[in-house]
């Protein structure tokens, strides 16, 4: 079963705009995850952001929690062509469990 | 340095034709080891994980069997492939030590598998 949900399914921008997309989860969680996929291609984490923590910055990544809603937020600031790939959140499963289940993902196009 | 090798790349099989794909990794031990399946433009769906030798979680019944000989070895198989089988696989890893701490994923390559 689904854990995350990323919304939109699909977003397309020009180049030097922001992305922002959403994930929404169902359970508690110790961490949410978010992934890069190039097209063809494996996965790639980008970030990672503890359930005790509320924003958290890697170059021009940046990602929000908020437990009392379950959902997150990854914003990608000034865009590039080459940001072009879907974008997946994931979580562990709480309670120890090793299951990690992913969302079905967003489809970001940037426009050059 | 830790790597995970997955293949073969790409696959083309008749439908009722056995299946094996297979996923190692390199540089750590006693690894998480996933199988996810990936339909056109869609999201992962979790077939298998496993924690340890010989253990083996299945998510999804279906036509399709792991197993774990090695520790670092993780073999996705199927007696009688379906159409409905086709998609990318994807074998990933993690090494969680402790409940509570979570790292990220590694991911291999992938193997597109068609049945025809």
């Amino acid at each position: 079963s689904q854990q995350g949900e990323e919304d939109p399914q699909a977003l397309s921008i020009q180049e030097g705009e922001n992305a922002t997309m959403n994930c929404s989860y169902k359970t508690s969680i110790n961490n949410l995850q978010w992934y890069r996929q190039n097209s063809g291609r494996g996965l790639v984490h980008l970030i990672l952001i503890r359930s005790n923590e509320r924003e958290k910055h890697s170059g021009r990544l940046r990602v929000t929690l908020d437990t009392s809603k379950k959902s997150s937020s990854l914003l990608i600031t000034a865009s590039r062509a080459a940001d072009t790939a879907s974008y997946f959140c994931a979580t562990p499963l709480q309670g120890g469990s090793e299951k990690l289940v992913f969302g079905k993902g967003t489809k970001l196009t940037v426009n050059p | 340095s830790q790597t995970i090798h997955q293949w073969p790349a790409t696959l083309v099989q008749p439908v009722g034709s056995p299946l094996s794909l297979e996923c190692t990794v390199e540089g750590t031990s006693n690894p998480n080891l996933y199988w996810y399946r990936q339909a056109a433009g869609r999201g992962l769906q979790l077939l298998f994980y496993s924690v340890g030798i010989g253990q083996i979680s299945s998510e999804v019944p279906q036509n399709l069997s792991a197993s774990r000989p090695q520790d670092r070895q993780f073999i996705l198989s199927s007696k009688k492939l379906l159409l409905s089988d086709s998609g990318f696989y994807l074998c990933a890893w993690t090494n969680w030590a402790w409940v509570g701490r979570s790292d990220e994923a590694f991911f291999g390559q992938g193997t597109r598998l068609t049945v025809v």
